[in-house]
């Protein structure tokens, strides 16, 4: 069964610190990879996405995400934390041949001053 | 660009009454998604449209559940009647087309907070 993994309820960074939110998935065939930003109050976001080629992807507001297959993971991650990147980030996995996507239960994460 | 629009934002009514949402997606996207949103899950599909016609309705409770996407562009979803595990917040989303990878990003709406008393 596809599955979509986000083991941290919560990540707590500091400012100017790096940050990772970590994603692991299941799935049968080649993975599509998604993570999509929530902001209080406000629907989701796009932020990046893999679908094949180099395993570091780059998105939106700095972010960006490895894949790593043999460890079928896609971690987010950023040099840098912003207090405004607090929010609530999702990992989503669509699969090879099923286009619904399944997706995690969510991060929130905290940047603190 | 103008996003996905929704409304009402906010929603509350007593068990066994009905509801109404409605959904405009961003112009020239055919795929339409229904989405229920827990506190503190992630989103749940309840249906997808593609153009007109029913892509994946799988995860809708039809017993009180109904959507609709007459003309391929805007969509409501309904329920009838409301029960207590219905509060929640209800997303619509849209993308290009749902078979084609390249340009598969949903793209979402704010979202109705539906509360049921």
């Amino acid at each position: 069964a596809q599955s979509v993994a986000q083991p941290e309820d919560q990540v707590n960074v500091a400012e100017g610190n790096p940050l990772t939110v970590k994603c692991t998935y299941s799935v049968s065939g080649n993975p599509y990879l998604f993570w999509y930003v929530q902001y209080p109050n406000r629907g989701l976001q796009f932020l990046l996405k893999y679908i094949t080629g180099d395993n570091l992807v780059k998105g939106s507001y700095g972010f960006e995400a490895e894949f790593n297959k043999s460890q079928t993971s896609f971690h987010l991650k950023k040099p840098s934390a912003l207090v405004s990147d607090s929010a609530l980030y999702f990992c989503a996995v669509r699969g090879y041949s099923n286009y619904q996507l399944i997706w995690g239960a969510g991060t929130k994460l905290i940047i603190k001053p | 660009e103008a996003g996905v629009a929704q409304s009402p934002r906010y929603k509350i009514i007593e068990k066994r009454q009905s509801v109404a949402f409605w959904c405009n997606p961003i112009s020239g996207h055919a795929t339409l998604y229904w989405y229920q949103q827990i506190l503190g899950q992630g989103p749940k599909l309840l249906i997808q449209f593609q153009n007109n016609g029913v892509v994946d309705d799988s995860q809708l409770p039809k017993d009180r559940f109904s959507a609709e996407r007459l003309k391929g562009v805007d969509s409501t979803l309904k329920i009838q009647p409301a029960k207590l595990e219905d509060s929640a917040v209800y997303l619509c989303a849209s993308s290009l087309v749902h078979n084609d990878i390249s340009s598969y990003e949903q793209y979402f709406g704010p979202g109705t907070r539906l509360t049921v008393t």
